[in-house]
């Protein structure tokens, strides 16, 4: 199985900062990389797939970027609305889909 | 615009069959270019991919949840199910439904998922 790994698990960030997110993944998964927004009591909401293209209606502060094992997940200016816990998640493995941990971003 | 929704009991005794119904709204079922799958999330954790169907009956199943879970398609109704059999505490959890975009070169075809249902909370107590 492949295992995603994200870090940190919790940041702690001001509005307007730019924010970076990493999710590692335990062997190549290529580009197939989805990432996920998340906030409390609702579903997740599709950001990112293919590691770096933007999901229709999704802002440009969104960006995504790496391959292989190791992807980033950048938020160039943050905003209040995206303070929410953020997921990646591989596409690549006969044995189906695996999430990483999660990241927090919380009001510094 | 496609709207998934999550129906079934929220309460289930341990060593019981857990069973969840997800209809799609706004949307066939039976398009060839998706796949329908069952997500999980234990209260305050992270997110765990249960299994995916085709409208064919294809499906692709958590390794380690393999054994004890079904998904199935009714293509008239315009829903899908799961089968959680001989469940207990740890299987508590909020039960997603969600449409996966179907591409020729992801792995099985199951690609990145572009839709949700809200969610329904299953409790699995005596």
């Amino acid at each position: 199985d492949i295992q995603m790994t994200q870090s940190p698990s919790t940041l702690s960030a001001s509005v307007g900062d730019r924010v970076t997110i990493t999710c590692r993944a335990s062997q190549s998964i290529s580009s197939w990389l989805a990432w996920y927004q998340q906030k409390p009591g609702k579903a997740p909401k599709l950001l990112i797939y293919k590691a770096s293209s933007l999901e229709s209606g999704v802002p440009s502060r969104f960006s995504g970027s790496g391959s292989g094992t190791e992807f980033t997940l950048t938020i160039s200016s943050l905003q209040p609305d995206d303070f929410a816990t953020y997921y990646c998640q591989q596409y690549n493995s006969y044995s189906g889909l695996t999430f990483g941990g999660g990241t927090k971003v919380e009001i510094k | 615009q496609l709207q998934l929704q999550e129906s079934g009991p929220g309460l289930v005794k341990p060593s019981e069959t857990l069973s969840l119904t997800c209809t799609v709204s706004g949307g066939s079922i039976s398009s060839s270019s998706y796949y329908w799958g069952w997500i999980r999330q234990p209260p305050g954790k992270g997110l765990e991919w249960i299994g995916s169907i085709y409208y064919s009956g294809s499906t692709y199943y958590n390794p380690s949840l393999k054994s004890r879970v079904t998904i199935s398609v009714d293509t008239s109704k315009n829903q899908f199910s799961l089968k959680l059999s001989s469940v207990t505490a740890a299987d508590t959890a909020v039960y997603y439904c969600a449409r996966h975009l179907r591409g020729r070169y992801c792995t099985n075809g199951v690609c990145q998922i572009d839709y949700w249902g809200q969610g329904t909370l299953v409790t699995v107590s005596s």
